[in-house]
């Protein structure tokens, strides 16, 4: 079954403990993108990539990292997360920007 | 770069009745232009799609229509259905390969 997976799907965390979000496609796909989803600001890019060791900014990068090592995988990290990091966090997969993105499941995160 | 905005941010439509969802983009260069339907605690999921040299498209009870000259483009529901309830979000993918999404429409359908 073709699909994008996260993981984990909900998480608590404390100011400053690093923590990484796992994301995972089997698609085959070459672009990968992070989004937050904030009510009233719609789905925000974090960052994107266009294949492996390819990664770069989207609307909102400060405070988070990627990695592109593999093409199915490409996890988020926050190194010093803070509560305005707190949101719902949606991984996504398609062939290219201008194709239809598959978006896993979300990974709702809040930091107190 | 791109700035894609959304309008309304909410709206309420009778059962069996049309809406309409409107986004302007602000990059002539942008040449795809996807929606999606997000249902409550689910993920968005493409519903229909243009591209730049298509002015309209249809799919069953849902279409697109896109304005190159004005950089506009709307969703357009016809025969309303209670299942049509949703946040809907269209986006624009810049000349670059970053995308935008707009801030997206509650739609509610009353019975």
């Amino acid at each position: 079954e073709a699909q994008v997976t996260q993981n984990p799907r909900y998480l608590i965390t404390v100011t400053g403990k690093k923590l990484t979000v796992t994301c995972s496609q089997n698609m085959n796909h070459e672009y990968m993108s992070w989004y937050r989803q904030d009510p009233g600001l719609g789905l925000r890019q974090i960052y994107y990539s266009m294949n492996v060791e390819v990664t770069d900014k989207g609307d909102v990068p400060e405070g988070y990292k990627v990695s592109r090592k593999e093409k199915r995988n490409f996890p988020l990290i926050l190194e010093s997360p803070s509560p305005n990091q707190t949101s719902l966090y949606f991984c996504a997969s398609s062939l290219s920007p201008r194709y239809e993105q598959y978006f896993g499941p979300g990974t709702r995160l809040t930091v107190t | 770069g791109e700035n894609v905005e959304q309008h309304p941010s909410t709206l309420s439509v009778q059962e069996g009745d049309s809406a309409v969802i409107k986004c302007t983009y602000s990059d002539s260069a942008s040449n795809y232009f996807p929606w999606y339907k997000q249902e409550l605690g689910k993920r968005p999921q493409l519903i229909i799609d243009i591209r730049s040299n298509v002015g309209e498209k249809k799919d069953q009870r849902i279409a697109v229509t896109l304005n190159k000259t004005a950089k506009h483009f709307s969703l357009h529901i016809t025969e309303t259905q209670p299942e049509d309830s949703a946040v809907y979000f269209c986006a624009g993918g810049s000349p670059g390969n970053q995308f935008y999404f707009g801030t997206g429409t509650s739609l509610t359908v009353i019975p």
